[in-house]
């Protein structure tokens, strides 16, 4: 299985423009995962999807932040208009629920700089 | 409040065993011990997991003290590799929520 795979891996961009950050998760996996890293706040969760429906946005910084998964294998997190404290390394992951445990696997992050 | 409490760094040479603790001693009855590391620049990697029993796969060990509130992670034999930030995190599973990372332990394998 190749995994999680997000995209892009870096992305610069300047105050103001919108950011897209797109992620497949693992096939048959059921839920997905938005997190993001900082120095100042380390790994927090934005956001989860189960069987592509949004369970928990609660970790959702601000209105200016989205997120979608139109179906089982893709997940897209928006930002608009995206600010230099939105400068941060965003992870996915996915895992199967259900199976018990659901060890939640993770992608290889994004790294966003904002202008 | 953080649910688990580790040292923030540790040393280990290589070639011996890495032995990682964790204090959860609120930990309840139906949360699972996880544990992950990140090494830099990379997303978290799944290490391992138990609820009371110990675990062993081809990365660790897990061993659970009988009263589960505390654990400690066994790389058994260190390489420079397994040096990584080290998570071990409580959580219920069953699709209830997302992971909470700590601060982590910061382990440096030094050669």
């Amino acid at each position: 299985d190749a995994g999680v795979i997000q995209s892009p891996r870096h992305e610069v961009t300047e105050m103001g423009q919108e950011v897209t950050l797109r992620c497949k998760p693992i096939s048959g996996h059921n839920s997905l995962f938005w997190y993001r890293q900082t120095m100042m706040r380390g790994l927090e969760l934005l956001i989860y999807f189960n069987n592509n429906v949004p369970i928990d946005d609660s970790g959702m910084p601000e209105d200016r932040f989205s997120a979608k998964m139109p179906n089982a294998s893709f997940s897209t997190l928006k930002i608009q208009p995206s600010e230099p404290r939105d400068s941060a390394v965003y992870f996915c992951a996915s895992s199967l629920w259900g199976a018990g445990t659901d060890t939640q696997y993770f992608g290889p992050g994004t790294r966003l700089t904002v202008l | 409040d953080a649910k688990t409490t580790q040292p923030p760094s540790m040393d280990c040479a290589e070639g011996r065993a890495a032995n990682l603790p964790c204090n959860h001693s609120t930990i309840s009855g139906n949360e699972y011990v996880y544990w992950y590391r990140q090494i830099h620049s990379q997303g978290p990697q799944y290490i391992i997991h138990g609820l009371k029993n110990n675990e062993t796969n081809e990365m660790a060990s897990l061993i659970i003290t009988e009263d589960r509130k505390s654990s400690t992670l066994i790389l058994p034999h260190a390489t420079l590799r397994d040096t990584a930030v080290y998570y071990c995190i409580v959580y219920s599973g069953g699709g209830a929520d997302g992971l909470t990372f700590g601060k982590g332990t910061h382990l440096i394998i030094q050669p």
